[in-house]
């Protein structure tokens, strides 16, 4: 049973490149989320998606983009990378019973470590 | 906005302390709550979480934690530490808003346990 996983492990860009950060899961979340973490920050909510063609913004979601096509993936995309978003960028997902009701933990990816140059 | 507060950043143990870090968060609603562990290298795992009920609940490798409703408070706690409780640990909290949930985690506390 894989769960969560991303790709890749580690990515350096430059300035101004473009990139897609990759997220899939095979345990039928409806629920997917992707997380920066920083130091002496935790993790912060970057966007989030409660089911197939529903995406919905987090806590620092500027110079990010995200789209649900599938139950299985959610992308993270960066269009014009900047040296700000060098992190560790994780996705995890959650089975949700209702919409309004997510008691579930997460299920963590083991993490994109970008830089940004 | 709600918001979650861990008290302290960095904590040193020796081997057999015992533990406690600090979680306070701020939302007035219904809310769950959750502590993480990040050991060297790896992602995050669940410690233990907490929706209704026994306010005492323990997770795994004999940690606890105690939800004070009155102080907006989840400590979490383990009598007797042991070297490979080395690891960053994460309180989050979720709350029910707009009818979707957003998990917001604290800073972390990163512990160090010395043999």
């Amino acid at each position: 049973n894989a769960g969560v996983t991303q790709t890749p492990k580690f990515q350096v860009l430059k300035t101004g490149q473009s990139m897609t950060l990759q997220c899939a899961q095979d345990m039928n979340h409806e629920y997917m989320s992707w997380y920066r973490q920083d130091p002496g920050m935790g993790l912060r909510l970057i966007h989030y998606s409660v089911g197939a063609g529903i995406t919905d913004q987090g806590e620092v979601p500027n110079g990010y983009n995200v789209s649900r096509s599938t139950t299985e993936d959610f992308p993270l995309r960066l269009l014009s990378a900047a040296p700000s978003q060098t992190s560790v960028y994780f996705c995890a997902s959650t089975r949700a019973t209702e919409q309004s009701s997510y008691n579930s933990p997460l299920h963590f990816g083991n993490g994109t470590r970008l830089t940004v140059t | 906005a709600q918001s979650v507060s861990q008290h302290n950043h960095h904590v040193i143990l020796s081997e057999a302390a015992s533990l406690e870090l600090g979680c306070n968060y701020s939302y007035g609603g219904t809310v769950n709550l959750f502590w993480y562990v990040q050991y060297p290298g790896q992602h995050l795992q669940l410690l233990l979480k907490y929706f209704s009920g026994d306010p005492l609940v323990k997770g795994i490798k004999g940690f606890e934690a105690e939800f004070i409703k009155s102080k907006f408070s989840f400590n979490l706690r383990k009598p007797s530490v042991q070297w490979s409780d080395t690891a960053e640990y994460f309180c989050a909290v979720n709350a029910r808003s707009g009818g979707y949930n957003k998990l917001i985690f604290g800073a972390g506390t990163r512990l160090a346990v010395h043999p």
